[in-house]
């Protein structure tokens, strides 16, 4: 059965301090994993999409890592406007399957 | 660009009533998704079109949702009659041909269904 699994399920950090959250994937055929940021009430915002194992992306304080089994998602020096939900997808045929999140905080 | 437009953002109705959502793409775009989400469950994808087709229905729940979208700039999803167990977050994304996985959502519809 293809699945996301994301952690941790929550993330309290200090400004500053650097982390990474996890999107660990089973599925057949991947066709593309995706980063999205969703701030409360407010519809999940498009980050990155990675196709292939090795392959990085960056945009400012945040860098997304795939390999062939998950994804990593680094924060540098995170600011407290980072903090939001951080949702993992997978597509894989003509499904796209999301995991349930990461819950990140970022305490000035 | 004014993004995909959701209505309404919020809806309250009684069990056994019908719903209709309604969402415009970002013009230009030739996918679009219809999404579900709960604190359950997360975000699930009921259905998608390409070019106004659609692709994929194997998330619509069960027979009281159906989703149309009868031109490039406009898609409905409708459920009728309504249960309490619908109550959850409706989104609607587009996204660009070529690129059908940077999905653009809008807002959302908060569905509450008492």
């Amino acid at each position: 059965e293809d699945q996301v699994t994301q952690s941790p399920e929550a993330l309290r950090l200090q400004e500053g301090e650097s982390s990474s959250l996890n999107c660990s994937y089973t599925v057949s055929g991947l066709r593309g994993l995706f980063w999205y940021r969703q701030d409360p009430g407010k519809g999940p915002e498009f980050l990155f999409t990675l196709y292939s194992a090795g392959e990085e992306k960056e945009k400012e304080r945040l860098k997304a890592t795939l390999t062939k089994k998950e994804s990593f998602l680094h924060i540098t020096a995170p600011k407290p406007e980072d903090s939001a939900t951080y949702l993992c997808a997978v597509r894989t045929g003509n499904q796209f399957y999301f995991g349930t999140g990461t819950s990140l905080t970022v305490i000035p | 660009d004014a993004g995909v437009i959701q209505s309404p953002r919020h809806e309250v109705t009684e069990m056994g009533q019908e719903v209709t959502l309604r969402c415009k793409p970002i013009s230009g775009h030739d996918y679009l998704f219809w999404y579900r989400q709960t604190m359950m469950r997360g975000l699930e994808l009921l259905i998608y079109f390409n070019n106004n087709v659609p692709i994929d229905d194997s998330g619509m729940p069960e027979d009281r949702f159906s989703a149309k979208m009868p031109n490039a700039s406009f898609s409905t999803l409708k459920i009728q009659p309504s249960e309490p167990r619908d109550s959850a977050v409706y989104f609607c994304a587009s996204s660009p041909s070529g690129q059908a996985y940077e999905q653009y959502f809008g807002p959302g519809t908060r569905l509450t269904v008492t």
